[in-house]
């Protein structure tokens, strides 16, 4: 079982519509999570952090997170096709001062 | 004013060479990381430094040799560079604390090995 899990995709949706970006983790002990946004060839940009259960918005961007369930989410409302990228769920486990990322999930907004 | 820089920003050398990357940091911060992104994007930890010290070795071979000469650099030596060690190499780094370690990335550094 892989650390974090995500689904590749890609994730298809409409300009404005909300994208749900899902990613689940196998160490109960992880105490922090991230969301990464990264263009092709570049490097990864932090969008979002979430430390304790229930949700955390900002601007058009929610993270959610469920430790019972090991599971992170993120929503993106009115999606853009600037916001067309791979977004990649990264977890703090066990207090290791590293991330351990999943292998991306490749979101494509149409016009 | 770039936070977290490195170079070389490309890099094309043959198998058996010897190469090395350098990061630097102006963000204050007291950790840093090497990050390795091969050709199906996966990222993954190589090794961290807090304040100089290594902290964190992935089961890296020991051809990869960091080194950190102050807590605002981190520089990635490697040894008889493989084909298999073509990809992309990110330094990135944190602070220390309650923050929950979020890390910046640098640019990257392409590697590839001929």
């Amino acid at each position: 079982q892989k650390e974090v899990e995500q689904n590749s995709g890609p994730l298809s949706v409409p300009e404005g519509a909300i994208a749900s970006l899902n990613c689940t983790y196998s160490d109960r002990g992880s105490q922090s999570f991230f969301w990464y946004r990264q263009y092709s060839g570049k490097s990864p940009e932090l969008i979002m952090s979430i430390y304790s259960n229930g949700d955390k918005e900002d601007g058009r961007f929610t993270a959610q997170l469920n430790k019972a369930s090991q599971y992170v989410s993120l929503l993106i409302r009115d999606s853009q096709p600037s916001d067309s990228a791979t977004y990649l769920c990264a977890v703090t486990p066990g207090g290791f001062q590293k991330l351990v990322f999943g292998t991306g999930t490749r979101l494509l907004v149409s016009p | 004013d770039t936070a977290v820089s490195q170079t070389p920003k490309y890099l094309v050398t043959q198998m058996g060479n010897d190469k090395s990357i350098k990061c630097e940091q102006n963000l204050g911060h007291d950790t840093m990381y090497w990050y390795k992104q091969d050709s199906k994007k996966f990222l993954k930890i190589m090794f961290s430094y807090n304040n100089k010290e290594l902290i964190i070795n992935e089961t890296v071979p020991n051809r990869f040799s960091p080194k950190s000469p102050d807590k605002a650099h981190l520089n990635l030596h490697i040894n008889s560079l493989e084909l298999g060690d073509s990809a992309v190499y990110f330094c990135a780094s944190s602070p220390t604390g309650t923050s929950g370690y979020e890390q910046y990335f640098g640019p990257g550094t392409r590697l590839t090995v001929t």
